[in-house]
């Protein structure tokens, strides 16, 4: 099946900084990528959407100065985790899509997930 | 708005019992429904999904039903094992709202962790 990695696995911050995590599809062009934060033994939030090429889509109560993202290509997104405060500290977790024709949902392919924790 | 309701854990089983996590969904359409379970210490994979009415979902021994007339997608297995111990996720894929827009993306439910003991 299509693979999703994501880079760094696990990163450890201080306040104040900011991190960058990775998300690329390696065996296929991922027209629209997601990204998600997952909470201890609470469910997936989806943070943002984004398609290759344009201005990623944020949720309701989700900052985009804070949260930047972008999917300059069909095999990676980024997300930026800016000005980082111990309230960031997560799991981020990223997925692809491939594009469809006709608009016909199409399995996400999900990373492992990245842990961040800020100090 | 579309959401999915999972039976809150954690379900503790003895190997080789019967296992049920009870899954509801509500949505505009006809979305397709998935279950993901994510190991300890890894990311989310597909179990196993049905993209319309009464599809049965199967892979590893578990199974799933599209329940249109309940709004149901009840994961089950008929006898457990200790490497199944992980979280179980019931997912919706939401409503096409354009190219531009949120796409497709999957809802999820609060999860149910599963503990399976020898």
């Amino acid at each position: 099946g299509a693979v999703v990695s994501q880079h760094p696995s696990w990163v450890i911050c201080k306040s104040g900084t900011s991190v960058k995590i990775e998300c690329r599809s390696l065996d296929f062009q991922a027209t629209t990528m997601f990204w998600y934060r997952q909470f201890p033994k609470q469910s997936l939030m989806l943070m943002a959407t984004s398609n290759e090429g344009s201005k990623a889509t944020y949720e309701q109560g989700v900052e985009k100065d804070k949260f930047l993202i972008n999917h300059a290509s069909l095999t990676l997104s980024t997300l930026t985790v800016t000005s980082a405060h111990p309230e960031d500290s997560s799991f981020y977790i990223c997925s692809a899509r491939e594009h469809s024709a006709g608009g016909a949902p199409v399995e996400q392919y999900f990373g492992p997930g990245t842990r961040l924790t800020v100090t | 708005g579309d959401s999915v309701t999972q039976m809150e854990g954690p379900v503790t089983l003895s190997e080789e019992a019967f296992l049920t996590i009870n899954c509801t969904y509500t949505a505009t359409g006809y979305p397709s429904l998935f279950w993901y379970v994510q190991y300890p210490g890894e990311g989310l994979q597909l179990l196993l999904k049905a993209t319309k009415a009464d599809d049965k979902g199967s892979n590893k021994g578990f199974e799933a039903t599209y329940r249109k007339e309940t709004t149901s997608f009840h994961l089950e297995k008929g006898s457990v094992q200790v490497s199944d111990s992980a979280v179980y996720f019931c997912a919706l894929s939401g409503p096409l709202r354009g190219y531009g827009g949120s796409q497709g993306n999957l809802i999820f439910g609060k999860g149910t962790k599963l503990s399976v003991k020898p």
